[in-house]
């Protein structure tokens, strides 16, 4: 079946501008995850979601970041006046949803599916 | 503060050769701990992951990683490395919440 899709792959704009940067998730996943990679960086958590509730957005590192998902599927993420530093990959995962693990532990993550990601660059 | 720490920023290995990837982690308990593998142009793929049991887990192309407690370690091995196994690789833990801490990664290059 058809895996995590994001578009653009590539996007180069200039500073000051606003992107959008879409994530497409497999069909029936409820949790979507987006993270930044950075040169030289691990993955950066940026933003959570889990079914309808709502978003874990602990990892924006600014109000210029947000991220919307509609209708629990489709999501954007957001960048509003892009600065040089915002330059990197952005990739968008999903998996099916948490549930307790083997020891009976109160959650577990099921594995991540990830996109090919979008690199951003900026100008 | 949870961390995840892969001391080797850059490996290189002959084909043939045996392979360790060193991750350390810093958490109070248990953590689920994963390695993903990001080949160029490619998402990352779940190699393999550990959540409670035999501290010895094996993976998919044929990688095997064993969790030590004492050392907060989740290295990650393989016995004969092919030349398609050089990609980058990500160790990461899964703590309660909703994140995922990855480390910085560690890039194998595979020599002929």
């Amino acid at each position: 079946g058809a895996g995590v899709s994001q578009s653009p792959s590539n996007k180069v704009t200039e500073k000051g501008k606003d992107v959008e940067l879409r994530c497409d998730p497999i069909s029936g996943h409820t949790a979507l995850y987006w993270y930044r990679q950075s040169l030289g960086q691990g993955l950066e958590f940026l933003i959570y979601f889990q079914g309808n509730s709502a978003p874990d957005k602990s990892g924006l590192p600014s109000d210029r970041f947000s991220a919307e998902r509609t209708g629990g599927s489709v999501s954007t993420l957001t960048i509003q006046r892009t600065q040089q530093e915002d330059s990197a990959v952005y990739l968008c995962a999903s998996s099916l949803s948490r549930d307790r693990g083997p020891s009976g532990r109160a959650w577990a993550h099921n594995e991540q599916f990830f996109g090919p990601g979008t690199r951003l660059t900026v100008l | 503060a949870q961390s995840v720490t892969q001391p080797d920023i850059h490996i290189t290995v002959s084909e043939g050769a045996s392979l360790e990837l060193r991750c350390n982690y810093s958490y109070g308990a248990t953590p689920y701990l994963f390695w993903y593998v990001q080949s160029p142009g490619q998402g990352l793929q779940l190699l393999l992951k550990y959540f409670s049991g035999d501290t010895l887990v094996q993976g998919i192309k044929g990688f095997e990683a064993e969790f030590k407690r004492s050392q907060s370690s989740f290295n990650l091995r393989k016995p004969s490395v092919h030349w398609s196994d050089a990609a980058e690789y990500f160790c990461a833990v899964g703590i309660t919440g909703n994140q995922f801490y990855f480390g910085t990664g560690t890039s194998l290059t595979v020599i002929p």
